[in-house]
C-alpha cells in the first residue's frame, strides 16, 4: 500500500485550462503539504494545511487553491494555467501534534505529479 | 526565508569510493534531515537528526548535525551504484508558525560509475 498517493503522475494541458491534483495518504498522519521543484530541482513549499487548517501559505499566485477534505486528503486545483505552472508538484504528510516539539516531523513524500504546460 | 547551501552541487566518483557532502545554514535549526529522490520519486528519507552534535548511521550512511546547529554532513561509504540520485538536506525549526516547514537545500546530484 502506497503511504501517500498522488494522482495523476503525468499532466499535460494547455495554456488557460484548470486542472487539479489529488493526494491522499493512509499514514494516519495530521499535517499534508504540497511542494514545487522546478526545473533546476529546487524544492520550495507551497501550503500544509494541519487538521484541515491552513498553516503555511507560501507566496504563490492566487490561482492556486488547496482544499482539504479531511485529514487524509489535500487536493490542489490550479486556475488559467501559466506555461510557468510546469513544474513537479509533490504531496507530503506528516505527524506534527499538538505539542511540535514532541512529534518527530517526518514528512513522507508522494511520488510527484509532473505538470507540462504547452 | 531560511537560506541553506548545499554543496557540492554535483559529484562524479568511481564505485567503491566515498563521498561528502554538506548544508550550511545562515540561521539554526532544530532538526536536520536528509533525503534521497530517486529519477520520477518523490524524497525519501535517509536520516533524521534531533539534536546538536549528534552523529547517526544508517547503513553506509552517516550523517552530523553540527555543533552550532547551523550545518550538517552526509557521507556514503564504498558508494555502490544504486547510490545515484539527488541528495537533500533539510532544515526545520519545529516551532510555533513555522510548524512542520522544510527548508532543502538545492540537492547534491550524485553519479557513480562501475
Amino acid at each position: 500500500d502506497t503511504a501517500v498517493s498522488q494522482t495523476p503522475k503525468y499532466l499535460v494541458t494547455q495554456m488557460g485550462n484548470d486542472k487539479s491534483i489529488k493526494c491522499e495518504q493512509n499514514l494516519g498522519h495530521d499535517t499534508m503539504y504540497w511542494y514545487k521543484q522546478d526545473s533546476k530541482k529546487f524544492l520550495k513549499i507551497m501550503f500544509s494545511y494541519n487538521n484541515k487548517e491552513l498553516i503555511i501559505n507560501e507566496t504563490v499566485p492566487n490561482r492556486f487553491s488547496p482544499k482539504s477534505p479531511d485529514k487524509a486528503h489535500l487536493n490542489l486545483h490550479i486556475n488559467s494555467l501559466e506555461l510557468g505552472d510546469s513544474a513537479v508538484y509533490f504531496c507530503a504528510s506528516s505527524q506534527e501534534g499538538r505539542n511540535s516539539l514532541s512529534a518527530k516531523n517526518i514528512q513522507y513524500f508522494g511520488a510527484g505529479t509532473r505538470l507540462s504546460v504547452l | 526565508g531560511q537560506q541553506l547551501n548545499q554543496s557540492p552541487q554535483s559529484m562524479f566518483i568511481q564505485e567503491g569510493e566515498d563521498v561528502s557532502m554538506n548544508c550550511t545554514s545562515s540561521s539554526i535549526f532544530n532538526t536536520w534531515l536528509w533525503y534521497k529522490q530517486d529519477p520520477g520519486e518523490g524524497p525519501v528519507l535517509l536520516i533524521a537528526l534531533y539534536k546538536a552534535g549528534e552523529l547517526t548511521s544508517n547503513g553506509r550512511l552517516t550523517a552530523q548535525f553540527g555543533i552550532t546547529r547551523k550545518d550538517s554532513f552526509l557521507n556514503i561509504s564504498a558508494s555502490i551504484p544504486s547510490d545515484v540520485g539527488i541528495y537533500f538536506c533539510a532544515g526545520q525549526l519545529n516551532r510555533g508558525s513555522t510548524l512542520g516547514r522544510l527548508y532543502f537545500g538545492r540537492g547534491t546530484q550524485l553519479t557513480v560509475w562501475p
